[in-house]
């Protein structure tokens, strides 16, 4: 699996959009990205996935840029039970590989 | 859908014991994975089955650590003899197999901590 690479923490105040970058250089042609997020004390929890284009649900955004070496995951309303760890991962059939991730603060 | 279930929530232990944790996955859900996340760190996938067949197991203590699941349903997680830094959240996750492309999403349940003294 390609690695990522996520910034260890980040602050975003409630009601403002939350954006989460994570590099992803060595990504190849077949390889999914996906973002789950982990609330203390449980499992994490899917949020969106993508291979070339932008995708939305009803959770986030995720914007991937055209080379694939990075993405971005917004969420656009942030609330104070959006702070958890999120996770960016790049991944064939299968196989996936958690780094640590970012911690979201949400802030009133 | 029920979600994944889990059990014990908890377990505390002293080194050398043994342990096992249990995992019933989603409902028609193919894929079961045992991941073990130490504290402030991602989880590490530990094993993970096919139906009842083992696809990977690379990153599994083998001479410590045992996993099975009997039927393709439920699983076991086990440990023996446990040792300090096993202390861990043991996460099971599952996910429907659909062949050829990587879409499989995994749902994950609630963990067991352990605690071993």
């Amino acid at each position: 699996d390609a690695k990522t690479t996520q910034p260890t923490s980040m602050d975003c105040a409630e009601g403002r959009a939350a954006n989460l970058p994570c590099n992803h250089s060595t990504i190849s042609g077949n390889e999914y990205v996906y973002w789950y997020r982990q609330i203390h004390s449980q499992g994490p929890q899917y949020i969106i996935h993508g291979l070339k284009n932008n995708e939305t649900n009803e959770m986030a955004s995720l914007i991937i840029t055209e080379d694939r070496k990075s993405s971005t995951l917004i969420l656009p309303h942030a609330t104070l039970r959006d702070t958890a760890v999120y996770y960016c991962i790049v991944r064939v059939v299968g196989k996936s590989t958690f780094g640590d991730g970012t911690t979201l603060t949400v802030k009133p | 859908e029920a979600g994944v279930a889990q059990s014990p929530r908890y377990k505390i232990i002293e080194k050398r014991q043994s342990v096992a944790f249990w995992c019933n996955p989603i409902s028609g859900h193919a894929t079961l994975y045992w991941y073990q996340q130490i504290l402030g760190q991602g989880p590490k996938l530990l094993i993970q089955f096919q139906n009842n067949g083992v696809v990977d197991d690379s990153q599994l203590p083998k001479d410590r650590f045992s996993a099975e699941r009997l039927k393709g349903v439920d699983s076991t997680l086990k440990i023996q003899p446990a040792k300090l830094e096993d202390s861990a959240v043991y996460l099971c996750a599952s996910s429907r197999w659909t062949s050829g492309v990587a879409k499989n999403i995994q749902y994950f349940g609630a963990g067991t901590r352990l605690s071993v003294l």
